[in-house]
Parts: C-alpha cells; sequence; structure tokens
C-alpha cells in the first residue's frame, strides 16, 4: 500500500480557498487517490476520489500531477463548518474486491472566523 | 435514506469484560469494514466482509477480537477479555462496491462506537 504523507495541521479564515497537499511517492498504476472528511464524533466522509488530472464536484477540487507522486485537495471559501480532519487515501480495488487502504493521521483543518 | 448505523454509541466496560458491537450497513450493500480509530489517530483496519464471508481479517489485533456477518448484512464486532488498550472508537462502514477497480469507489462509515475501558 502506497503511504501518503500530509501536513499533520492547517488554519484558515473563513472565505478563503484552502489547498492541503499529499504525497504519495510510490503510488501504484492502478491506485486511485481518494480524499474523507471528519468531523468530531462521526466517522469519516467521502469527498472526492481522482486518479489523474483534475477532478471537480460540488464541495471540492482535486488536482493530480502527470507524475501522480502527489494531490491537492482545493476547498474553495471555506467556513466554520469545514473545520474538520481530512484525510488522503490511496489504493487499488484488485479483482479480489475490496479497497484496502490507509487512512494515516490526517490534515486537522482548522477555519478562523 | 438510511445511513450505516452502529450501537451502542458508547460502552464502558471493565476490563476483562466482553463487549458486543453491532453495525447495520446500507440495505444492499454488500462490502462491510470495522475499522478502530484511537483517539488523534486515523482509522484502521480491522476486517472485511464480502456478504457473510470475512475475506480479511489481518488488522484484527488479537485472538480477543472476533467479527460476524452471518446473514450478509448486520454485522457484530465482539472483544473478549476487554483490556485497557482497546478503548477507541470503532467504526463500520459499508460500500456496494466489490469486484474490479474504477471510479466512485467509496465507504459510507457509521457513527462509530466509543468503547471506554476501565
Amino acid at each position: 500500500l502506497a503511504k501518503t504523507t500530509q501536513p499533520i495541521s492547517m488554519d484558515s479564515y473563513e472565505g478563503q480557498e484552502v489547498n492541503i497537499t499529499c504525497s504519495h511517492n510510490n503510488i501504484a498504476t492502478n491506485d486511485y487517490i481518494t480524499w474523507y472528511q471528519q468531523f468530531p464524533s462521526q466517522g469519516p466522509r467521502f469527498i472526492i476520489q481522482g486518479y489523474k488530472t483534475k477532478v471537480t464536484n460540488e464541495v471540492a477540487s482535486l488536482f493530480i500531477p502527470a507524475d501522480r507522486k502527489s494531490s491537492t485537495l482545493s476547498l474553495p471559501r471555506v467556513s466554520l463548518s469545514d473545520t474538520a480532519v481530512y484525510y488522503c487515501l490511496v489504493g487499488d480495488i484488485p479483482s479480489g474486491g475490496y479497497q484496502k487502504v490507509t487512512f494515516g493521521t490526517g490534515t486537522k483543518l482548522q477555519v478562523i472566523p | 435514506g438510511a445511513g450505516v448505523s452502529q450501537s451502542p454509541r458508547y460502552k464502558v466496560a471493565k476490563r476483562g469484560q466482553d463487549v458486543a458491537l453491532r453495525c447495520d450497513p446500507i440495505s444492499g450493500h454488500v462490502s462491510l469494514f470495522w475499522y478502530q480509530q484511537a483517539l488523534g489517530q486515523g482509522p484502521e483496519f480491522l476486517t472485511y466482509f464480502q456478504n457473510e464471508a470475512q475475506l480479511d481479517k489481518s488488522g484484527l489485533p488479537s485472538d480477543r477480537f472476533f467479527a460476524e456477518r452471518p446473514e450478509g448484512s448486520v454485522s457484530t464486532l465482539k472483544i473478549q477479555r476487554t483490556q485497557q488498550e482497546d478503548s477507541a472508537v470503532y467504526l463500520c462502514a459499508s460500500s456496494t462496491r466489490t469486484g474490479a477497480a474504477g471510479p466512485g469507489y467509496e465507504q459510507y462509515f457509521g457513527p462509530g462506537t466509543r468503547l471506554t475501558v476501565t
């Protein structure tokens, strides 16, 4: 399983764009990159997933350079409710049928009023 | 629709007691995962079920941990003779996906059961 490295914590003011970068130097050809968000006392929640280039949904954007050794989660105009821990995961789904992933310690984002 | 539910939400056990934690996955989800999350850490994989078959139990920390999913829906994680190091949040997740890789694969998590062993 590819290991990921993310900043332990980040602070941002409300209304700003936040970019959280994750390093995954040993990513394998079949690996997808997935980001989850976790609020206190809740389970993680899927945010976005990508394989290469750029993916955008209603919540975030995910930028993946050509070498795929890193990825950046971009949260536009954060609000206080975006204060959470963000996990970058790398893994694939082998033909055996399930995605075994490693969450790591994540990035704790604190949004400041 | 209903998400993944877990019960109880909180459990306090005295050291040496047995506990059983329940997970109700989203109806029709084939895959079910259990994770253990220590304070300040990310979730760590414990075990995986595909329907009623336990395909991977490599993350179970000791033989005191046992999981089952007899009818391919509800799952129970049992911990025998609890120890203080078992104190953690136990998360259950389910997914529709199995088989070949592809985009859109996500796990739906429950709120977790916080176990405190005193």
